[in-house]
């Protein structure tokens, strides 16, 4: 059963715009979430975070938004770049282990 | 140059054989986990180990197996056992605290 899932496979945005990256999770208990970018053909790399005690978090033109109790929390990229084309994956960490749930990822296309 | 190194790239091999894929880390983090991503897929966890000579089971764990005989080092077998092993394959650490895990670059098996 998927405990993280994201919705959206794909997303196109143009050069400049916002770009809005949705994922919504089911169990409660975890208490810190991440967004990883991923090229093909390589590993995952760590884009921002964020805990579950707050709502917010910004890093440059990236910002991740928690709503805990709508199970749901986005990434914002703005303003969205060509080199943003990728695939995005959150993640969401257990309280009480060490392990990672990762969403299906969705791919982000910034048109120039 | 702290980082997880994850050899080969790219792995072939027959139906029938066992194979073993390399992950060190020079970190010195304390866990280390292996997923497999399939194509449209998310992540999924097949082991993750927290402490030297120890590792738990993750969601897709038949027909692998793994050793945590050193703290830098995590290998993972995929075995004859394994139905469908043509994945892309990758190792991640972290310490216990919550931060995010850092990956490999990942290494590509394909079963001909």
């Amino acid at each position: 059963d998927q405990q993280v899932k994201q919705n959206s496979p794909s997303l196109s945005v143009q050069e400049g715009r916002i770009s809005i990256l949705n994922c919504d999770y089911t169990n409660s208990m975890f208490d810190y979430f991440l967004w990883y970018k991923k090229y093909p053909a390589e590993g995952p790399t760590f884009l921002i975070s964020i805990s579950s005690i707050k709502d917010k978090n910004e890093d440059g033109r990236f910002t991740v938004f928690l709503n805990k109790s709508a199970k749901h929390l986005s990434l914002h990229i703005v303003p969205s770049q060509p080199g943003d084309s990728a695939v995005y994956f959150c993640a969401a960490r257990g309280y009480t282990g060490n392990q990672f749930y990762f969403g299906t990822g969705t791919s982000l296309t910034v048109i120039p | 140059d702290g980082g997880i190194t994850q050899s080969p790239k790219y792995l072939f091999r027959k139906e029938g054989q066992n194979v073993t894929l390399s992950c060190e880390q020079n970190l010195n983090h304390d866990a280390m986990y292996w997923y497999r991503q399939d194509p449209g897929q998310g992540l999924r966890l097949i082991y993750y180990s927290q402490i030297v000579n120890d590792f738990q089971k993750g969601d897709i764990a038949e027909g692998y197996s793994v050793s945590r005989e050193k703290k830098e080092s995590f290998p993972l077998t995929v075995t004859s056992a394994q139905k469908n092993p043509t994945a892309f394959y990758l190792c991640a650490s972290n310490n216990r605290a919550p931060t995010e895990a850092f990956f490999g670059q990942g290494t590509r098996l394909t079963v001909v």
